[in-house]
């Protein structure tokens, strides 16, 4: 079947640190690979997203690489604020008539001033 | 509006009564997801809809949860006999059809069974 393992939390940064959050994932076919991220009291937004094998997913700072060969979709941060403190959650969906998006278990980052 | 609609957003009940959780989706999205989001747990998937069928309604935990969509748009979650180990954030999600296409997820009805 199709799982998302994600690494665990919490994580905890001064602000500027460079951030990770390691995901990878089992799936059968080429799914497509998300970031969706739930800020304290909101609910979940998509942060990026990469279709294909090699697509770099981008969007406030963070990047993703979907990387086939070793199955993984890691979150990078250069440089943290404090408003990206938030809930981050690795999702899957599969390429096949299967649409039904498969989550890690979240990780929460908190990042201090 | 142009999101996921979700109501209500608070919902606070009584242990044995029953609830009716509803969620507009985007204009145009034929698949629609029911998640629910128990407090410090990850994102346990209920129900999957394709128009108004649903090929998948694995995730419901007991017979006591439902959904039902009509008209390809509007759906309801129906919890009867509520437990307190239902409350929890129950999260409504929209998508067009299209393996690559982003899920678009509401805010979420808050339930707590009291």
């Amino acid at each position: 079947g199709n799982s998302v393992t994600q690494m665990e939390g919490p994580v905890t940064l001064s602000e500027e640190a460079f951030l990770t959050i390691n995901c990878t994932y089992t799936a059968t076919g080429y799914p497509s690979l998300f970031w969706y991220v739930q800020y304290p009291g909101e609910g979940l937004q998509l942060l990026l997203k990469a279709t294909k094998a090699d697509d770099k997913g981008s969007n406030k700072g963070f990047e993703a690489t979907y990387r086939k060969e070793t199955t993984s979709f890691h979150l990078e941060k250069g440089s943290v604020q404090v408003s990206d403190s938030a809930v981050y959650f690795c999702a899957l969906k599969p390429g096949s008539n299967d649409y039904k998006l498969s989550f890690g278990a979240g990780t929460t980052v908190t990042v201090r001033a | 509006g142009a999101g996921v609609s979700q109501s209500p957003s608070n919902k606070v009940t009584e242990k044995g009564k029953d609830v009716e959780l509803r969620c507009d989706p985007i204009s145009g999205h034929t698949a629609l997801y029911w998640y629910r989001q128990s407090l410090g747990q990850g994102l346990e998937f209920l129900i999957y809809f394709q128009g108004n069928s649903a090929p998948d309604k694995s995730g419901l935990p007991s017979d006591r949860f439902s959904a039902e969509r009509t008209g390809g748009s509007v759906s309801t979650l129906t919890i009867q006999r509520t437990q307190q180990e239902d409350s929890a954030v129950y999260l409504c999600a929209s998508s067009p059809v299209g393996a690559g296409n982003t899920i678009y997820f509401g805010e979420g009805s808050w339930l707590t069974v009291v």
